[in-house]
């Protein structure tokens, strides 16, 4: 079957902080990785997306995320988070080559940033 | 240029009303997908289309739920007989080509369902 894991249903960090929320995924074909925003009464917003190449991907709002995948994971990561990044993030696969044509969402992780 | 649009943005409705939702995507995408988003529930996929192709109605919850996608634009999720578990966040996406490779789905703002 094909999922994604969130661990964290909250991730807590100080304005100016690094952040990390956490992505690990399990697909039988090759993985186009996505992440995605979510702020309060809105859709979904595109952040970034690993379909190949470079490991590290560089995202909006100075968002990063690293493909790794001998763990399997594509960890969001931004190098001094705002307050303003405090929001709803979802990680999504596409398994490529399985010809299940759906994006798999995990169940999201909220990120707050205190002042 | 425009996004993904929906319509309306809310929506209160009666147990056993029927509702229709409806989902402008971004111009020239020929594939459009709807999730739905419940508390606790996360993204859930419902359906997609894909061109003139057959419609992926895989993930609809029940036969109270159908969809339509006319002229390969405008879409339309009607939900029939509304339950109050119906109630959530009705999210439409758009891509240029589902299976396209990595195509970036975009989507609307959502539409609150609220059965009372």
């Amino acid at each position: 079957a094909q999922s994604v894991a969130q661990p964290e249903d909250q991730v807590n960090v100080a304005e100016g902080n690094p952040l990390t929320v956490k992505c690990t995924y399990s697909v039988s074909g090759n993985p186009y990785l996505f992440w995605y925003v979510q702020y309060p009464n809105r859709g979904l917003q595109f952040l970034l997306k690993y379909i190949t190449g470079d490991n590290l991907v560089k995202g909006s709002y100075g968002f990063e995320a690293e493909f790794n995948k001998s763990q399997t994971s594509f960890h969001l990561k931004k190098p001094s988070a705002l307050v303003s990044d405090s929001a709803l993030y979802f990680c999504a696969v596409y398994p490529w080559g399985t010809g299940f044509q759906k994006l798999v969402f995990g169940t999201g992780t909220r990120l707050l940033v205190s002042p | 240029g425009a996004g993904v649009s929906q319509s309306p943005s809310n929506k209160v409705t009666e147990k056993g009303k029927d509702v229709e939702l409806r989902c402008d995507p971004i111009s020239g995408h020929t594939a459009l997908y709807w999730y739905r988003q419940s508390l606790g529930q996360g993204l859930e996929f419902l359906i997609y289309f894909q061109g003139n192709s057959a419609p992926d109605k895989s993930g609809l919850p029940s036969d109270r739920f159908s969809a339509e996608r006319t002229g390969g634009s405008v879409s339309t999720l009607t939900i029939q007989r509304t339950q109050q578990e119906d109630s959530a966040v009705y999210l439409c996406a758009s891509s240029l080509e589902a299976g396209g490779a990595g195509d970036t789905q975009y989507f609307g703002p959502g539409t609150r369902l609220t059965v009372l």
